[in-house]
């Protein structure tokens, strides 16, 4: 049981160049979610999907887009990389319903130059 | 939106005191407040929640509070070791019809000094 995996661990991007940010999960988990870490600032929701084919925005999600096509995968896409993008993403997943705990993925560290 | 502000940012404790850390959310329709706390180089893990029907709860030398009416809610750690030393987030979520969003706070750098 891997629970829920992302990749990559570590990216560096020019300005301006697109990629996506991959989460999978194996928990059979209905909610999905990616945030960014920056110093001082904590965790900020950017979108977050309560199933499949169904997404929505969160706290940040100017920049970023998501697609929501199973149950188990969550990519989340950079279409033009701005060095304000640079932080650590984490994808979360939790079982649908009141008060369940998210399980993270291990974090990308995303350099945009 | 939902809003919650965490206190302090940065807190230093002797081996062996208490800590406690604050947080303050905006949306009454909050109904989940869960802490996480995150090792260095790590992903934050859940370490106790807490849900809106429900005042305190405690596991071992953590513990939680929440007071529904001023709206803030708080994590208390006794006896603190070494291995506390981590940044702690709490966070809150509002559960409406079929959707769910959880928002987290700033963050304590919490250090316990030997």
């Amino acid at each position: 049981n891997a629970g829920v995996t992302q990749t990559p661990k570590f990216q560096v991007l020019k300005t301006g160049q697109s990629m996506t940010l991959q989460c999978a999960q194996d928990m059979n988990h209905e909610y999905m979610s990616w945030y960014r870490q920056d110093p001082g600032m904590g965790l900020r929701l950017i979108h977050y999907s309560v199933g499949a084919g169904i997404t929505d925005q969160g706290e940040v999600p100017n920049g970023y887009n998501v697609s929501r096509s199973t149950t188990e995968d969550f990519p989340l896409r950079l279409l033009s990389a701005a060095p304000s993008q640079t932080s650590v993403y984490f994808c979360a997943s939790s079982s649908q319903g009141f008060g369940t705990e998210a399980f993270f993925g291990q974090g990308t560290r995303l350099t945009v130059v | 939106g939902e809003n919650v502000e965490q206190h302090p940012s940065t807190l230093s404790v002797q081996e062996g005191d208490s800590a406690v850390i604050k947080c303050t959310y905006s949306d009454s329709a909050s109904n989940y407040f869960p802490w996480y706390k995150q090792e260095l180089g790590k992903r934050p893990q859940l370490i106790i929640d807490i849900r809106s029907n429900v005042g305190e709860k405690k596991d071992q030398r953590i513990a939680v509070t929440l007071n529904k009416t001023a709206k803030h809610f708080s994590l208390h750690i006794t006896e603190t070791q070494p291995e506390d030393s981590a940044v702690y987030f709490c966070a809150a979520s509002i559960t409406m019809d079929s959707s769910y969003k959880l928002i987290f706070g700033s963050g304590t750098r919490l250090l316990v000094r030997p």
